[in-house]
Protein backbone atom coordinates (compact mmCIF):
# COMPACT_ATOMS: atom_id res chain seq x y z
CA UNK A 1 0.00 0.00 0.00
CA UNK A 2 1.68 3.69 -0.94
CA UNK A 3 1.84 5.64 2.42
CA UNK A 4 0.36 9.36 1.42
CA UNK A 5 2.21 11.86 4.27
CA UNK A 6 1.13 15.50 4.44
CA UNK A 7 2.68 18.39 6.14
CA UNK A 8 2.25 20.30 8.12
CA UNK A 9 -1.10 19.60 9.55
CA UNK A 10 -2.28 22.71 10.56
CA UNK A 11 -1.68 25.96 8.90
CA UNK A 12 -2.85 29.27 10.21
CA UNK A 13 -2.01 31.78 7.19
CA UNK A 14 -3.87 35.79 7.08
CA UNK A 15 -5.66 36.24 3.99
CA UNK A 16 -3.75 38.04 1.24
CA UNK A 17 -0.91 35.40 1.75
CA UNK A 18 0.91 32.25 -0.20
CA UNK A 19 0.82 28.85 1.26
CA UNK A 20 2.28 25.85 0.08
CA UNK A 21 1.10 22.45 0.99
CA UNK A 22 3.26 19.45 0.75
CA UNK A 23 2.43 15.50 0.12
CA UNK A 24 4.31 12.81 0.25
CA UNK A 25 3.96 9.31 -1.42
CA UNK A 26 5.91 6.23 -0.11
CA UNK A 27 6.52 5.16 -3.30
CA UNK A 28 6.46 6.79 -6.65
CA UNK A 29 3.16 7.41 -8.09
CA UNK A 30 4.23 9.51 -10.96
CA UNK A 31 1.62 11.86 -11.72
CA UNK A 32 -1.77 9.78 -10.57
CA UNK A 33 -2.16 12.51 -7.56
CA UNK A 34 -5.02 14.36 -6.95
CA UNK A 35 -6.01 17.47 -4.32
CA UNK A 36 -9.30 18.07 -2.96
CA UNK A 37 -10.86 20.56 -0.67
CA UNK A 38 -13.28 19.91 2.00
CA UNK A 39 -15.16 22.50 4.26
CA UNK A 40 -17.10 22.00 6.66
CA UNK A 41 -20.47 20.03 6.74
CA UNK A 42 -19.60 19.13 2.56
CA UNK A 43 -18.48 16.78 0.02
CA UNK A 44 -14.70 16.91 -1.07
CA UNK A 45 -14.32 18.85 -3.80
CA UNK A 46 -11.66 18.12 -6.90
CA UNK A 47 -8.97 20.77 -7.39
CA UNK A 48 -6.03 19.46 -9.15
CA UNK A 49 -5.59 15.98 -10.76
CA UNK A 50 -2.42 14.89 -12.69
CA UNK A 51 -0.20 16.59 -10.35
CA UNK A 52 -0.73 20.05 -11.69
CA UNK A 53 -3.86 20.03 -13.78
CA UNK A 54 -6.66 22.41 -12.15
CA UNK A 55 -10.06 21.14 -12.54
CA UNK A 56 -13.16 22.76 -14.34
CA UNK A 57 -14.16 26.14 -12.56
CA UNK A 58 -10.68 26.15 -10.24
CA UNK A 59 -9.25 29.96 -10.25
CA UNK A 60 -5.61 30.27 -11.15
CA UNK A 61 -4.70 30.79 -7.65
CA UNK A 62 -4.35 27.08 -7.11
CA UNK A 63 -1.46 25.30 -8.34
CA UNK A 64 -0.12 21.32 -8.30
CA UNK A 65 3.63 20.35 -8.51
CA UNK A 66 5.23 17.54 -8.18
CA UNK A 67 5.60 14.42 -9.58
CA UNK A 68 7.23 10.53 -8.53
CA UNK A 69 6.80 10.78 -4.63
CA UNK A 70 7.23 14.72 -4.03
CA UNK A 71 4.02 17.08 -4.34
CA UNK A 72 3.12 20.66 -3.30
CA UNK A 73 0.02 22.82 -3.76
CA UNK A 74 0.09 25.99 -3.53
CA UNK A 75 -2.55 28.69 -2.86
CA UNK A 76 -1.54 32.21 -3.93
CA UNK A 77 -3.35 35.63 -2.54
CA UNK A 78 -5.71 33.30 0.08
CA UNK A 79 -9.13 34.31 -0.13
CA UNK A 80 -11.37 33.86 2.77
CA UNK A 81 -13.48 30.73 0.84
CA UNK A 82 -9.61 29.10 0.80
CA UNK A 83 -9.70 28.24 4.38
CA UNK A 84 -10.70 24.16 4.44
CA UNK A 85 -8.55 21.44 4.80
CA UNK A 86 -7.06 19.71 1.75
CA UNK A 87 -6.51 16.18 0.95
CA UNK A 88 -3.90 14.62 -1.15
CA UNK A 89 -4.72 11.39 -3.12
CA UNK A 90 -2.64 8.59 -5.21
CA UNK A 91 -4.54 7.05 -7.97
CA UNK A 92 -2.14 4.34 -9.57
CA UNK A 93 -3.66 1.82 -10.96
CA UNK A 94 -2.76 -0.52 -8.29
CA UNK A 95 -5.29 -0.58 -5.58
CA UNK A 96 -5.24 1.01 -2.73
CA UNK A 97 -5.92 4.53 -3.46
CA UNK A 98 -4.82 6.24 -1.00
CA UNK A 99 -5.41 9.77 1.16
CA UNK A 100 -3.28 11.74 2.84
CA UNK A 101 -4.45 12.94 6.56
CA UNK A 102 -4.82 16.18 5.45
CA UNK A 103 -4.10 19.85 6.02
CA UNK A 104 -6.21 21.82 7.91
CA UNK A 105 -5.52 25.65 6.69
CA UNK A 106 -7.42 28.28 9.18
CA UNK A 107 -6.97 31.97 9.65
CA UNK A 108 -4.57 33.53 11.19
CA UNK B 1 -26.59 18.81 -14.74
CA UNK B 2 -24.43 15.52 -13.33
CA UNK B 3 -25.31 14.95 -10.32
CA UNK B 4 -24.59 12.04 -7.65
CA UNK B 5 -28.06 11.55 -5.35
CA UNK B 6 -27.23 9.21 -1.95
CA UNK B 7 -29.70 8.14 0.21
CA UNK B 8 -30.63 9.74 3.43
CA UNK B 9 -29.28 8.68 6.62
CA UNK B 10 -29.27 5.37 8.36
CA UNK B 11 -28.77 4.13 12.12
CA UNK B 12 -28.11 0.76 12.45
CA UNK B 13 -27.06 -1.85 15.58
CA UNK B 14 -24.26 -3.84 15.43
CA UNK B 15 -24.09 -6.88 13.72
CA UNK B 16 -26.63 -5.57 11.09
CA UNK B 17 -26.19 -4.78 7.36
CA UNK B 18 -26.68 -1.56 5.12
CA UNK B 19 -27.31 -0.59 1.62
CA UNK B 20 -26.36 2.97 0.86
CA UNK B 21 -27.32 3.99 -2.93
CA UNK B 22 -26.46 6.16 -5.21
CA UNK B 23 -28.31 7.45 -7.77
CA UNK B 24 -26.55 9.24 -10.88
CA UNK B 25 -28.16 11.85 -13.45
CA UNK B 26 -26.09 13.66 -16.26
CA UNK B 27 -24.51 11.41 -17.61
CA UNK B 28 -24.29 7.35 -18.22
CA UNK B 29 -23.25 5.15 -15.56
CA UNK B 30 -21.91 2.88 -17.89
CA UNK B 31 -19.34 5.26 -19.25
CA UNK B 32 -18.19 5.31 -15.85
CA UNK B 33 -16.97 4.32 -12.55
CA UNK B 34 -17.36 4.50 -8.91
CA UNK B 35 -15.15 5.22 -5.73
CA UNK B 36 -16.97 4.72 -2.25
CA UNK B 37 -14.90 6.53 0.71
CA UNK B 38 -15.84 6.94 4.59
CA UNK B 39 -15.08 9.67 7.03
CA UNK B 40 -15.42 9.03 10.58
CA UNK B 41 -16.43 12.27 12.26
CA UNK B 42 -13.35 14.40 12.56
CA UNK B 43 -11.44 12.43 10.78
CA UNK B 44 -9.85 12.08 7.00
CA UNK B 45 -11.11 10.35 4.15
CA UNK B 46 -10.95 6.78 3.64
CA UNK B 47 -11.10 4.54 0.41
CA UNK B 48 -13.22 1.71 0.75
CA UNK B 49 -13.31 0.51 -2.98
CA UNK B 50 -13.85 1.28 -6.33
CA UNK B 51 -16.88 -0.61 -8.89
CA UNK B 52 -16.74 -0.09 -12.69
CA UNK B 53 -20.11 0.93 -13.94
CA UNK B 54 -18.93 -0.92 -17.53
CA UNK B 55 -17.71 -4.47 -16.50
CA UNK B 56 -18.53 -4.62 -13.11
CA UNK B 57 -15.03 -5.43 -12.35
CA UNK B 58 -14.36 -4.31 -8.32
CA UNK B 59 -11.69 -3.55 -5.76
CA UNK B 60 -11.60 -3.78 -2.03
CA UNK B 61 -9.79 -1.86 0.64
CA UNK B 62 -8.45 -4.96 1.87
CA UNK B 63 -9.60 -4.67 5.37
CA UNK B 64 -12.82 -4.55 4.41
CA UNK B 65 -13.27 -6.93 1.50
CA UNK B 66 -15.17 -9.79 3.69
CA UNK B 67 -17.61 -7.49 4.72
CA UNK B 68 -18.38 -5.01 1.63
CA UNK B 69 -19.94 -5.43 -1.85
CA UNK B 70 -20.14 -2.62 -4.56
CA UNK B 71 -22.54 -2.68 -7.48
CA UNK B 72 -23.72 -0.26 -10.04
CA UNK B 73 -27.58 -1.17 -12.08
CA UNK B 74 -26.62 0.25 -15.55
CA UNK B 75 -30.53 0.14 -15.71
CA UNK B 76 -31.37 2.27 -12.76
CA UNK B 77 -28.25 4.46 -13.56
CA UNK B 78 -27.56 3.71 -9.62
CA UNK B 79 -24.38 2.35 -7.22
CA UNK B 80 -24.62 0.89 -4.13
CA UNK B 81 -22.39 -0.23 -1.07
CA UNK B 82 -23.39 -3.10 1.19
CA UNK B 83 -21.34 -2.94 3.87
CA UNK B 84 -22.34 -5.84 6.35
CA UNK B 85 -21.92 -7.16 10.29
CA UNK B 86 -21.51 -3.74 11.44
CA UNK B 87 -19.94 -2.52 14.16
CA UNK B 88 -19.36 1.27 16.01
CA UNK B 89 -16.11 1.49 13.83
CA UNK B 90 -18.43 1.75 10.61
CA UNK B 91 -19.90 4.76 11.52
CA UNK B 92 -18.94 7.77 9.23
CA UNK B 93 -20.57 9.69 6.40
CA UNK B 94 -20.32 7.30 3.26
CA UNK B 95 -19.45 8.87 -0.36
CA UNK B 96 -19.70 7.96 -3.53
CA UNK B 97 -17.94 9.64 -6.69
CA UNK B 98 -17.66 9.41 -10.01
CA UNK B 99 -14.36 7.78 -11.38
CA UNK B 100 -13.01 6.84 -14.93
CA UNK B 101 -14.47 3.49 -15.91
CA UNK B 102 -10.99 1.60 -15.25
CA UNK B 103 -9.06 1.44 -12.02
CA UNK B 104 -6.51 3.93 -11.64
CA UNK B 105 -8.67 7.52 -12.46
CA UNK B 106 -9.05 10.56 -10.24
CA UNK B 107 -12.52 11.43 -7.99
CA UNK B 108 -14.13 13.64 -10.75
CA UNK B 109 -17.07 15.16 -8.41
CA UNK B 110 -18.90 13.46 -5.11
CA UNK B 111 -22.31 12.89 -3.94
CA UNK B 112 -23.23 14.84 -1.06
CA UNK B 113 -22.70 11.88 1.30
CA UNK B 114 -24.94 9.40 3.71
CA UNK B 115 -24.27 9.29 7.33
CA UNK B 116 -24.33 5.74 8.78
CA UNK B 117 -24.39 5.59 12.49
CA UNK B 118 -23.63 1.93 14.15
CA UNK B 119 -24.84 1.77 17.73
CA UNK B 120 -26.99 -0.08 20.31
Amino acid sequence: EIVMTQSPATLSVSPGKTVTLSCRASHSVASSLAWYQQKPGQAPRLLIYGASIRATGIPPRFSGYGSGTEFSLTISSLQSEDFAVYYCQQYTNWPPYTFGQGTKLEIK
Amino acid sequence: QVRLVQSEAEVKTPGASVKVSCKASGFTLSLFGFSWVRQAPGQGLEWVGWVSGNSGNTHYAQHLQDRVTLTADTSTNTAHLELRALTSDDTAVYYCARVGADFGDYIHFWGQGTLLVVSS
